[in-house]
């Protein structure tokens, strides 16, 4: 298995315009989780899938931002005439419910978002 | 205050030092994590723990349910420790994983 991967690993981008970053978690896994992580900060939850079902989502995911997992694998978070403050790396991570590996979370390597 | 709270927040130590890093939550949880990140990003998790003890080379974590507060120890620091460590819980009600703010480490040759 590759584990978590995130395409793309560096963006950047000029205020006003539209991103989007995409997330393929392990195969197995039914859970998926998007946060955000400014420089010095830890990872701030955005929004988490089971299965393709997006079961919460933070304050911090505004109108701009969304997020979808259309059959349950892959996962997007999209946002939408972005803002100078929405420069921060955007983390996946996968985990399966149950199972052998219980609970253990996978992250991906992030998506560094640039605005400019 | 938040929810998940660590300590220290940068810590240097000599290579070869025993080194703790503690962590301290608020919430219920059903598990608490132990995650490494290194420069440029990526976050290998260390630890999952929901009660006792773990142990893994030269890594150890510690978790006390009742008191709320977990710790890292690293045996015989070395360079290639230095990274940030960060503790994570994993909520009961929820599936989210709450962070604290991490601690940079910093081992020096």
């Amino acid at each position: 298995d590759t584990g978590v991967s995130q395409d793309p690993r560096h963006k950047i981008t000029k205020r006003g315009q539209n991103v989007t970053f995409r997330c393929d978690p392990i195969s197995e896994h039914n859970r998926l989780y998007w946060y955000r992580q400014t420089l010095g900060q830890g990872p701030e939850f955005l929004t988490y899938f089971q299965n393709e079902a997006q079961l919460e989502k933070s304050r911090l995911l505004s109108d701009r931002f969304s997020a979808e997992r259309p059959k349950g694998s892959f996962s997007t978070l999209e946002i939408q005439r972005t803002e100078q403050g929405d420069s921060a790396m955007y983390l996946c991570a996968s985990n399966r419910r149950g199972g052998l590996s219980g609970n253990t979370i996978y992250f991906g390597e992030g998506s560094w978002l640039t605005v400019v | 205050k938040n929810e998940v709270e660590q300590s220290p927040q940068n810590l240097t130590a000599q290579e070869g030092e025993f080194i703790t890093i503690n962590c301290s939550y608020s919430v219920g949880i059903s598990a608490l994590h132990w995650l490494q990140q290194h420069p440029g990003g990526g976050i290998v998790s260390l630890f999952m723990l929901s009660s006792g003890k773990k142990k893994h080379g030269r890594l150890i974590a510690t978790i006390n349910i009742q008191e709320k507060h977990s710790s890292l120890h690293i045996t015989a620091s070395h360079p290639r420790d230095s990274a940030v460590y960060i503790c994570a819980a994993h909520g009961g009600a929820t599936n989210k994983l709450i962070f604290g703010t991490g601690t940079l480490l910093a081992v020096q040759p």
